[in-house]
C-alpha cells in the first residue's frame, strides 16, 4: 500500500465549477501538507501548505486537512481553463529523520473546459 | 519568493556517457536540497537528499555510484548521471527549502530536466 493515495483522474469540469481534489495517507507521522500544481514538462509549483487540521484559504484555493481521518482536500473555486494541470498532494514528517522528504501522491490531472 | 534554478531544461545524450544537472538556489541558502525523478504520468519519487559539505543520502534502490550528487556550496547542488542508459531517461527535478522561513516553509522546485538517453 502506498503511503499517499491520490486518484490520477482525469477530472474534467466546466469553467466556473468547483474542482475538488483529495488524498488519503497512512503515515500518522505526517505533519506538513502541501498541494502543488504541475504543468506538462515543468517543475511543481507550490499552491498551498499547512501543518494543522482545519481549513486554509488563499484566493480561489481552499485546503482542508483532517488528521483524524488522514484525509486532505483541495478545492478550487471559479475554475478557469488555465487551471488545467496536474495537482499533486505532498506531505512530510517534521522533526524526524524523514523531515524534508516529501511523499507525493500520484497526481490528479484536471481539465477545465471552456 | 524563493527561486530554484535548474539547468539544463532538457538534454539528449548517447548511451554510456555522463550528464550533469545543476540546481541553484538563487535568493536563499539551502543546506539541504532534494533530487526527485518522475516517469511519464507518474508521481515524483525521491532519489536522494543532498547535504552541503557532506555526502548525500540515497533512498533505497537508488544506485549512489550511478547518480553522483555534489553539494559544494549553500546555493549549488549537482546530479551527475554516469554511464547513462536508456532506462535512465526521465524527468529529474530538484527542490530546496529556505531555512530562514522557519516552519512557514514551502519546498521550492526547479523547473526540471528532461533527460533522454539514446
Amino acid at each position: 500500500q502506498k503511503e499517499v493515495e491520490q486518484d490520477p483522474g482525469p477530472l474534467s469540469v466546466p469553467e466556473g465549477a468547483i474542482v475538488s481534489l483529495n488524498c488519503t495517507y497512512s503515515n500518522s507521522a505526517f505533519q506538513y501538507f502541501m498541494w502543488y500544481r504541475q504543468y506538462s514538462r515543468k517543475g511543481p509549483e507550490l499552491l498551498m501548505y499547512t501543518y494543522s487540521s482545519g481549513n486554509k484559504e488563499d484566493g480561489r484555493f481552499t485546503a482542508q486537512v483532517d488528521k483524524s481521518s488522514k484525509y486532505i482536500s483541495l478545492f478550487i473555486r471559479d475554475s478557469q481553463p488555465s487551471d488545467s494541470a496536474t495537482y499533486l498532494c505532498a506531505m512530510s514528517e517534521i522533526g524526524t529523520d524523514s523531515w524534508g522528504k516529501l511523499q507525493f501522491g500520484a497526481g490528479t490531472q484536471v481539465v477545465v473546459t471552456p | 519568493g524563493a527561486v530554484v534554478s535548474q539547468h539544463p531544461s532538457w538534454v539528449i545524450c548517447k548511451s554510456g556517457t555522463s550528464v550533469k544537472i545543476e540546481c541553484r538556489s538563487l535568493d536563499f541558502q539551502a543546506t539541504t536540497m532534494f533530487w526527485y525523478r518522475q516517469f511519464p504520468k507518474q508521481s515524483l519519487m525521491l532519489m536522494a537528499t543532498s547535504n552541503e559539505g557532506s555526502k548525500a543520502t540515497y533512498e533505497q534502490g537508488v544506485e549512489k555510484d550511478k547518480f553522483l550528487i555534489n553539494h559544494a556550496s549553500l546555493t549549488l547542488s549537482t546530479l551527475t548521471v554516469t554511464s547513462a542508459h536508456p532506462e535512465d531517461s526521465s524527468f529529474y527535478i530538484c527542490s530546496a527549502r529556505d531555512l530562514s522561513a522557519g516552519y512557514n516553509y514551502g519546498y521550492t522546485f526547479g523547473s526540471g530536466t528532461r533527460l533522454t538517453v539514446v
